[in-house]
């Protein structure tokens, strides 16, 4: 059963970069099916899509974070990154990381979710 | 951008109750369009995708139907188990998605 478990800082300090792993378990990251992507909620509000990417290290990210945003992908490791710059407040948020169908684009499964609080 | 438009954003209905859900899209978005339960402190879990067809595993009580820029998620008799929010999510621009704001659903 494929399982995502994300891992990384809970606290980032504002003005900082926020760094997080994904790692994929009992399924190959390298399926040319899926892609793998990144989606936040901040406490108490709804979901965002921050970007995905390819096995082959192809990205496609949310235009409004598209310019502090970097996805990349081990496919040795069997995990992929996200790397968010010059944060705020406001990019305090619970951070999935999940399989994003190719064709239909559905999203499962979807990694248990870590809160990411920007403060100083 | 498309934008997803669920409403209502909360509703509060007897166990037994049929509840129904809607979303709608800035524009014509065929069927591209999935729905997610998500209970408090959880990761969202897959429920429907491509506007109608339910996910394996999923109780037959959730359904859900349209296309273009308009569809409805039901459970046709409301559980306890079904409290939570959920949520409609569009794909019509691959793989690049949005969701609706979100439905809290509540027992009476």
């Amino acid at each position: 059963q494929l399982q995502l478990q994300e891992s990384g800082p809970g606290l980032v300090k504002p003005s900082e970069t926020l760094s997080l792993t994904c790692t994929v378990s009992g399924g190959s990251i390298s399926s040319s099916s899926f892609y793998w992507g990144w989606i936040r909620q901040p406490p108490g509000k709804g979901l965002e899509w921050i970007g995905s990417i390819y096995y082959s290290g192809t990205t496609y990210y949310n235009s409004s974070l598209k310019s502090r945003l970097t996805i990349s992908v081990d496919t040795s490791k069997n995990q992929f990154s996200l790397k968010l710059s010059s944060v705020t407040a406001a990019d305090t948020a619970v951070y999935y990381c999940a399989r994003q169908g190719l064709i239909s684009s559905w999203v499962d499964p979807w990694g248990q979710g870590t809160l990411v609080t920007v403060s100083s | 951008d498309i934008q997803m438009t669920q409403s209502p954003s909360s509703l509060s209905a007897s166990v037994g109750d049929r509840v129904t859900i809607t979303c709608q899209a800035s524009q014509d978005i065929r069927d591209y369009l999935n729905w997610y339960q998500q209970k408090p402190g959880k990761a969202p879990n897959l429920l429907i995708y491509d506007a109608s067809n339910l996910e394996t595993g999923v109780p037959s009580r959730f359904s859900g139907s349209g296309s273009g820029t308009d569809f409805t998620f039901t459970i046709s008799s409301l559980q306890p188990e079904d409290i939570a929010t959920y949520y409609c999510q569009q794909y019509d621009n691959l793989p690049s998605l949005t969701f609706g704001g979100g439905t809290e659903v509540e027992i009476k």
